[in-house]
């Protein structure tokens, strides 16, 4: 069984550009979840999609970071423009159901992003 | 609120020697908690969790994790640990909703020969 798939796994981009960060979850997993990685915050939860509806974008840093989820088998992560303190690694993952009840959030190999 | 604080950043051990990698919790909810590995330029993956039961959970590679409810803590151990075990640790709890997990700091265990 596919786990769950980002696309790209590296990027490196300078300063102002447009960065999106692709992801397909597990088939049949209703809830999506955007984390970002860093050395000095650790893993912080971004956004959080269930059934494909955003539910919580609190962690989302500011207006320049906007996510998507279409369907129930693609979400993006956009960053415009982009900046260096953006570089980070971005994790999506997907569970069947809440955490809150003992589900496992299963995560990608995470997007590799740098911005130079 | 809920939280959990991971007492060590680094663990270094030698290869052979048991480990215990430290977690305390807070949780004002019923008390889910798990245990995630990331090797090297790999994404999290799921050691073990503890839902209810017993306090003591198994988990992959060896490892093992005992839930205390009357010092909130949930230490992973293993008795004799290899190589192939130096990765990040994070220990996990759901938030205050439910919706999604919060993560440790996370701690790094080096093992050397």
């Amino acid at each position: 069984d596919a786990g769950v798939i980002q696309s790209p796994r590296h990027e490196v981009t300078e300063m102002g550009q447009e960065v999106t960060l692709r992801c397909k979850p597990i088939s049949g997993h209703n809830s999506l979840f955007w984390y970002r990685q860093t050395m000095m915050r650790g893993l912080e939860l971004l956004i959080y999609f269930n059934n494909n509806v955003p539910i919580d974008d609190s962690g989302m840093p500011e207006d320049r970071f906007s996510a998507k989820m279409p369907n129930a088998s693609f979400s993006t992560l956009k960053i415009q423009p982009s900046e260096p303190r953006d570089s980070a690694v971005y994790f999506c993952a997907s569970s069947f159901e809440d955490p809150g009840t003992g589900n496992t959030i299963y995560f990608g190999e995470g997007s590799w992003l740098t911005v130079v | 609120a809920q939280s959990v604080t991971q007492l060590d950043s680094q663990v270094p051990v030698f290869e052979e020697a048991p480990v215990e990698l430290r977690c305390n919790y807070s949780s004002s909810v019923s008390v889910y908690l798990f245990w995630y590995v990331q090797y090297p330029n790999q994404g999290l993956q799921l050691l073990l969790k503890y839902l209810s039961g017993s306090t003591l959970v198994k988990g992959i590679n060896g490892f093992e994790a005992e839930f205390n409810k009357s010092q909130t803590s949930f230490h992973l151990r293993k008795p004799s640990v290899h190589i192939s075990d130096t990765a990040e640790y994070f220990c996990a709890v759901p938030n205050q909703a439910g919706t999604a997990l919060i993560f440790g700091k996370g701690t790094t265990l080096s093992v050397s020969s």
